[in-house]
């Protein structure tokens, strides 16, 4: 069964860059889904980030896209997130996640602040 | 494409039936799924394509609609369903996807 775990700081300064990475095991992300991002600030609801496939194609939240960079690694069977000049708003827990038609398996999430 | 969900928050009883909400400002066809969030977890896929169960999903739980205008029931509480639901919809193409607000479904 595909497994999934963020890894990266859980605390950035304003104006810097959140980088996150999502590890893939018991899967090969080249196997033909699309893999991606979803962040949830606490308390409040779940807000699509982006998806990338194993080619690097990548779809972007039209309201991040401007501060977003999705990449991928097929040799170490991961894929990354950079989200730059972050502000308070961008505080959430962050899921990486497996995307086939729809989003059937999630890591379990990790926790941003962005504080200075 | 914008979803609304309602109510925000449903309060029942262990062996009631929940009847959660989810409306599109647009027509998404049967694009539609449901997810479900307990406190300090990551969701889970319920229902996709409007009314398939996922795998490992119990025959409570159900999904209807199509078009605008979608229905996730329950059709008799358990304790372990309390929990948050949402809807989310995704475009064919480009593979773009948006959730709802939410409903949460907690013990009276």
């Amino acid at each position: 069964q595909v497994q999934l775990q963020e890894s990266g700081p859980g605390l950035v300064k304003p104006s810097e860059t959140l980088s996150l990475t999502c590890t893939v095991s018991s899967f090969s992300i080249t196997n033909g889904f699309y893999w991606g991002w979803i962040r949830q600030p606490p308390g409040k609801g779940l807000e699509w980030i982006g998806t990338i496939f194993h080619s690097g194609t990548t779809f972007y939240n039209p309201s991040l896209k401007s501060r977003l960079t999705m990449s991928v690694d097929t040799s170490k069977n991961e894929f990354s997130l950079k989200l730059y000049s972050v502000t308070a708003a961008d505080t959430a827990v962050y899921y990486c996640a497996r995307y086939g038609d729809w989003i059937d398996s999630w890591g379990q999430g990790t926790l941003v602040t962005v504080s200075s | 494409i914008v979803l609304t969900q309602s109510p925000v928050t449903l309060s029942l009883s262990p062996g009631e039936r929940a009847t959660l909400s989810c409306r599109a400002s647009q027509s998404i066809s049967n694009y539609l799924a449901w997810y479900q969030q307990k406190p300090g977890q990551a969701p889970r896929l319920l229902i996709y394509d409007a009314s398939y169960r996922a795998t490992g999903i119990p025959a409570r739980f159900s999904g209807s609609g199509s078009g605008t205008d979608f229905t996730l029931t329950i059709s008799s509480l358990e304790p372990e369903d309390f929990a948050v639901y949402y809807c989310q919809q995704r475009t064919n193409w480009p593979p773009t996807f948006t959730f709802g607000p939410g409903t949460k479904v907690d013990f009276q």
